[in-house]
């Protein structure tokens, strides 16, 4: 079992729907989630950061954090093209000091 | 604002060949880390380095060694460059260790091909 696994994609939807993107995670351990946005030929940038069970909104953005079941995820409201990108989640751990990566979600809006 | 800036874009480099990649960060940053990028298998980590003149291995540090002499500069070094290092490399840095509300900001990478 891969310590941060995210479904590959391509996830596709419509130019101003809610996009839903899911990670799960394997350490319990684990105290901080965090979302990149990494567009084609380019390096990850941070969108996000979540820590404590629930949601956490920072604008068209909202991550969401399940501690118990061992998932976070991102949605991504009125979706645009700009936002078509891979999707990264990273997982840090106070036992290992080290951030796993999942292989990330490619998502595609549609115009 | 967060600053982190690789030495080249990209770089093309033949087997046996030693090479450097150079990242720097401008934010007192106390750790810094490398990483290769590759399709299908994510962001691997390669070396990591939480203050000046200590290194740490990663998942995948075969075939690469590290420098931090100063503590806004670390190197990443090929001793003898195989095609099987072709790759996206990606710098990143964060400020504190111990913090679990800590962040990594990226450099713009460095693809490197190896012929």
């Amino acid at each position: 079992q891969k310590e941060v696994e995210q479904n590959s994609g391509p996830l596709s939807v419509p130019e101003g729907a809610i996009a839903s993107l899911n990670c799960t995670y394997s350490d319990r351990g684990s105290q901080s989630f965090f979302w990149y946005r990494q567009y084609s030929g380019k390096s990850p940038e941070l969108i996000m950061f979540i820590y404590s069970n629930g949601d956490k909104e920072d604008g068209r953005f909202t991550a969401q954090l399940n501690k118990a079941s061992q998932y976070v995820s991102l949605l991504i409201r009125d979706s645009q093209p700009s936002d078509s990108a891979t999707y990264l989640c990273a997982v840090w751990s106070s036992g290992t000091y080290k951030y796993i990566f999942g292989t990330g979600t490619r998502l595609k809006v549609l115009a | 604002d967060v600053k982190v800036t690789q030495s080249s874009r990209y770089l093309v480099k033949r087997t046996g060949e030693k090479v450097f990649l150079e990242c720097v960060q401008d934010m007192d940053h106390e750790n810094m880390f490398w990483y290769r990028q590759d399709p299908g298998l994510g962001l691997r980590l390669i070396y990591f380095s939480y203050d000046v003149k200590m290194k740490e291995k990663g998942d995948i540090p075969e075939g690469y060694s590290v420098s931090r002499e100063k503590k806004e500069r670390f190197s990443l070094i090929l001793e003898s460059a195989s095609t099987n290092q072709t790759s996206m490399y990606l710098c990143a840095s964060s400020l504190i260790r111990d913090s679990f509300t800590d962040t990594q900001y990226f450099g713009p990478g460095t693809r490197l091909t190896v012929l």
